[in-house]
């Protein structure tokens, strides 16, 4: 079974501030591992994805995540929160029985301050 | 600018009315995806089409009728809807169902019975 956590509904930080957004996961198999972002008004964009190659994965707009496999930990980072970071970040999980099938954590909104 | 194209951005219909929804993606995706999102929630997955064929139905109801003409193209068929049934409603494609993939989203339909 295919599930992931996310700890926090909702995150606010000012703008300059490191962002942290929590995503643990629960998998029967190596885990692929996706952010995506969600803007008022807009489908889901990719973020970034963890596919079992390097620990560390960069993704778009300065975002960052560790793949911490004795932690069943991938959170989401960014050293420094820009305004436009405002939006909601969904974790998802892919794998098992259903290869294609995501697996979406409640999400968490994110509010920046000026 | 999304690589996943919906039409109509908006609908509001009334629970007689009959109307469609579109999808088109030009990645060459051979698999495609319909969800149903509501406010503050993630996306629940309806439909998975692999290589032109239904995958998944995650037990829709059957006002709800996926169509899928082409590898390029995901039509979703709305018949006698009811108001539970506005929400925003998301088509997605990858490049297989039959692996981990990312997903990649269009902006949605912003449906509305009456």
């Amino acid at each position: 079974a295919q599930s992931v956590t996310q700890l926090g509904s909702h995150v606010s930080v000012s703008e300059g501030a490191l962002v942290l957004l929590r995503c643990n996961y629960s998998s029967s198999v190596p885990p692929y591992l996706f952010w995506y972002v969600q803007y008022p008004n807009q489908g889901l964009q990719l973020l970034l994805k963890y596919t079992s190659a390097a620990t560390l994965v960069k993704g778009i707009n300065g975002f960052e995540a560790e793949f911490k496999k004795s932690e069943t930990s991938f959170h989401l980072t960014k050293p420094s929160a820009h305004m436009s970071d405002a939006a909601e970040y969904f974790c998802a999980v892919c794998g098992g029985s259903t290869l294609g099938r995501l697996y979406f954590g409640r999400g968490t909104q994110l509010t920046v301050w000026p | 600018d999304t690589e996943v194209t919906q039409t109509p951005k908006h609908l509001v219909m009334g629970m007689t009315n009959k109307k469609s929804l579109k999808c088109e993606q030009h990645m060459g995706h051979r698999a495609m995806y319909w969800y149903k999102q509501k406010a503050k929630k993630p996306p629940e997955l309806m439909f998975v089409y692999s290589y032109e064929k239904l995958s998944i139905n995650e037990s829709v109801p059957s006002r709800f009728s996926p169509e899928c003409p082409n590898s390029s193209l995901l039509n979703l068929h709305l018949h006698a809807l009811q108001p539970e049934d506005s929400a925003l409603y998301l088509c997605a494609s990858s490049q297989t169902g039959d692996q981990p993939q990312p997903q990649h989203f269009g902006d949605g339909t912003r449906l509305s019975i009456l």
